[in-house]
């Protein structure tokens, strides 16, 4: 069974802080990692790439990805009460022969002002 | 990315009857895909739809209840066949970019009654 995990939360960060959200998957042989942010009532909306070991900045957000642990994280730095959401992380794997994005269940993290 | 629209954006029907989602994207793209989102819940892909050729169906999910068309590469509709109070959910449409990213439409929430 491939499969993505999060821990489900809720995550509750003071206003400023930093969020860490992680993730781990199945598949040793997955090379594309993703990580989505969803508002309440609205469609998933695709923040983070990364494919490579180590850390991918992007503003205040840094995606984390350590192969070798099948472990990928997301640093949210100087959050804000926008951020408050569902974070959902999705691994690219090879299932039945083709290419499918797995999601792992959400973390909802909560910035408290 | 890709500017997605999705018709209708929600619905109430009532059981036994069926509802066709339409999924339209604003470039051509070779892999379009099919989710449900269940309250509080993650993603559960349905279905891949490839122009030209058959959708591929995800275990759990058959074409008489979730039958797709997708005409061209821009345009592809699902239909929720047959319906029952357990169909209530979101789906969402999907498009494939570069190097796995996805992006999603905006959604219909469909409410059986």
């Amino acid at each position: 069974q491939k499969e993505v995990e999060q821990n489900s939360g809720p995550l509750s960060v003071p206003e400023g802080a930093i969020a860490s959200l992680n993730c781990t998957y199945s598949d040793r042989g997955s090379q594309s990692f993703f990580w989505y942010r969803q508002y309440s009532g609205k469609s998933p909306e695709l923040i983070m790439f990364i494919y490579s070991n180590g850390d991918k900045e992007d503003g205040r957000f840094t995606a984390q990805l350590n192969k070798a642990s099948q472990y990928v994280s997301l640093l949210i730095r100087d959050s804000q009460p926008s951020d408050s959401a569902t974070y959902l992380c999705a691994v690219n794997m090879r299932i039945q022969g083709a290419q499918k994005l797995v999601f792992g269940q959400g973390t909802r993290l909560t910035i408290n002002p | 990315s890709a500017v997605i629209s999705q018709k209708p954006s929600r619905d109430i029907c009532q059981r036994g009857t069926s509802l066709t989602i339409q999924c339209q994207v604003d470039s051509q793209v070779t892999m379009m895909f099919w989710y449900r989102q269940q309250p509080g819940q993650s993603l559960t892909l349905i279905a891949t739809a490839n122009q030209g050729s058959e959708a591929t169906y995800e275990s759990g999910f058959v074409i008489d209840k979730f039958p797709i068309s997708r005409p061209n590469l821009t345009f592809s509709t699902l239909t929720v066949s047959n319906m029952s109070p357990e169909d209530s959910s979101i789906y969402l449409c999907s498009v494939e970019m570069r190097d796995y990213e996805q992006f999603f439409g905006p959604g219909t929430r469909l409410t059986v009654l």
